[in-house]
């Protein structure tokens, strides 16, 4: 089982709609979660960041945690066609992986006009 | 502006060359890691560094070693390229090891 997986992709949704893309890891003492944002030849930057259970929103993002199912997941409101990039899930674990942010695979979002 | 800058930006070497992939950063961070990135595979981690004459492997260390001999570099060497690490290579920096990773602009390599 890999660390951190994320839906499989591409993820297509139409302008406007809400995108949501989800991510599970394995290690329980996980401590920190990421979203980062890439464009295609870019490099990654962060979006949202978030520690504790429950949600949090920034403008139209919200990243929901649930540390008791591993589970973490991004929402992305009013889906504009500049949100078209691929979407990493990074975790920060505990433990024996203290010091090592691990990334999810991917997920290509499309938003289509 | 502090930044953080790779180079090169694109490479092509043959199978068993030594090559030298540099990454400067000026934000002063302590933490420095390089990740390779493939289709399919995300994000790797090959070694980090925490600060000066610290370094660390990662999950895909095999073939690839650093050195920290300053704050601001961290060079990644392939001693003898192989096909298999063909892939882009993004350097990053971060203030807390727990924060956030600012990336550089990433370096294609190439190895025929």
């Amino acid at each position: 089982q890999k660390e951190v997986e994320q839906n499989s992709g591409p993820l297509s949704v139409p302008e406007g709609a809400i995108a949501s893309l989800n991510c599970t890891y394995s290690d329980r003492v996980s401590q920190s979660f990421f979203w980062y944002r890439q464009y295609s030849g870019k490099s990654p930057e962060l979006i949202m960041s978030i520690y504790s259970n429950g949600d949090k929103e920034d403008g139209r993002f919200t990243a929901q945690l649930n540390k008791a199912s591993q589970y973490v997941s991004l929402l992305i409101r009013d889906s504009q066609p500049s949100d078209s990039a691929t979407y990493l899930c990074a975790v920060f674990a505990g433990g024996t992986s203290y010091g090592k942010l691990t990334f999810g695979q991917g997920t290509i979002l499309t938003v289509h006009p | 502006d502090a930044e953080i800058t790779q180079s090169p930006r694109h490479k092509i070497t043959e199978t068993g060359r030594q090559v030298t992939l540099a990454c400067h950063q000026t934000w002063n961070h302590n933490n420095m890691f390089w990740y390779r990135q493939d289709l399919g595979h995300g994000l790797r981690l090959i070694h980090y560094s925490y600060g000066v004459h610290d370094t660390n492997k990662g999950e895909v260390s095999d073939g690839y070693s650093v050195s920290r001999s300053n704050t601001e570099d961290l060079p990644l060497t392939l001693e003898s390229a192989a096909s298999s690490q063909t892939s882009v290579y993004f350097c990053a920096s971060s203030v807390m090891v727990t924060g956030e990773l600012f990336f550089g602009e990433g370096s294609r390599l190439t190895v025929l």
